[in-house]
């Protein structure tokens, strides 16, 4: 069982919704991310975030530390933003170490 | 354009073949990592070096031995590998080992026949 779990793990939406993709993790962290993987492999750094909310653009992040969850949102979703989606937790003992989720793919359709 | 090179970006080999992966960055990073990832399943980190030096290496087989000659190049050598090891392997740096952002390269698609 990974300790880092995604939800869901296909979504498919339509041109124009709301998206929320949501991550577990089991301990304490010191740092999520927030990964984009387009088809052919390449990945993407969106957010990293240690608490609270990033945005960037069409793109907002949350995490609730004491929930020990994330969400990444995508407002009026294109499909340009179709993608598998990780998120990966730095546990707070780790150093250097990722532990990645296995990720969302989502595809948006026009 | 993320500033993180990987060639080549597919390689067919056989199990007896000996062929190397390269990385390369150009942001004046110091750590640089590889990953492996598997169809179906979560990437994994193999290998981490900070100033050159290996600082994590994830229990990898001995068939995978990293190269590190400076901060900006990262090889990847293979030997006798298995089918089970075809997979997308990554390329990723960052300007240190704690928490920083990892800039990925593209990736070399491997198959091994």
């Amino acid at each position: 069982k990974n300790e880092v779990e995604q939800s869901p793990q296909n979504l498919t939406a339509q041109e124009g919704e709301f998206i929320t993709i949501n991550c577990s993790y089991s301990v304490g962290i010191s740092a999520l991310h927030w990964l984009q993987q387009h088809p052919g492999g390449g990945i993407v750094s969106l957010f990293m975030l240690s608490s609270g909310k990033k945005k960037h653009g069409r793109l907002i992040a949350t995490i609730n530390i004491q929930e020990k969850h994330s969400s990444l949102h995508i407002t009026a979703s294109h499909p340009r933003d179709s993608a598998v989606y990780i998120c990966a937790v730095r546990w707070g003992t780790s150093g250097s170490r990722l532990t990645f989720g296995e990720g969302t793919q989502l595809t948006v359709n026009p | 354009e993320t500033g993180v090179t990987q060639t080549p970006r597919h390689l067919v080999m056989g199990m007896t073949n000996k062929k190397s992966l390269k990385c390369e960055q150009h942001l004046g990073h110091n750590a640089m990592y590889w990953y492996k990832q598997s169809a179906k399943k979560p990437l994994e980190l193999m290998f981490v070096y900070n100033f050159k030096e290996q600082t994590e290496n994830n229990s990898v087989p001995s068939r995978f031995s990293p190269e590190c000659p400076n901060s900006s190049h990262l090889f990847l050598h293979l030997h006798t590998l298995q089918p089970e090891d075809s997979a997308l392997y990554l390329c990723a740096s960052s300007p240190g080992t704690s928490s920083y952002e990892q800039y990925f390269g593209p990736g070399t698609r491997l198959t091994v026949t």
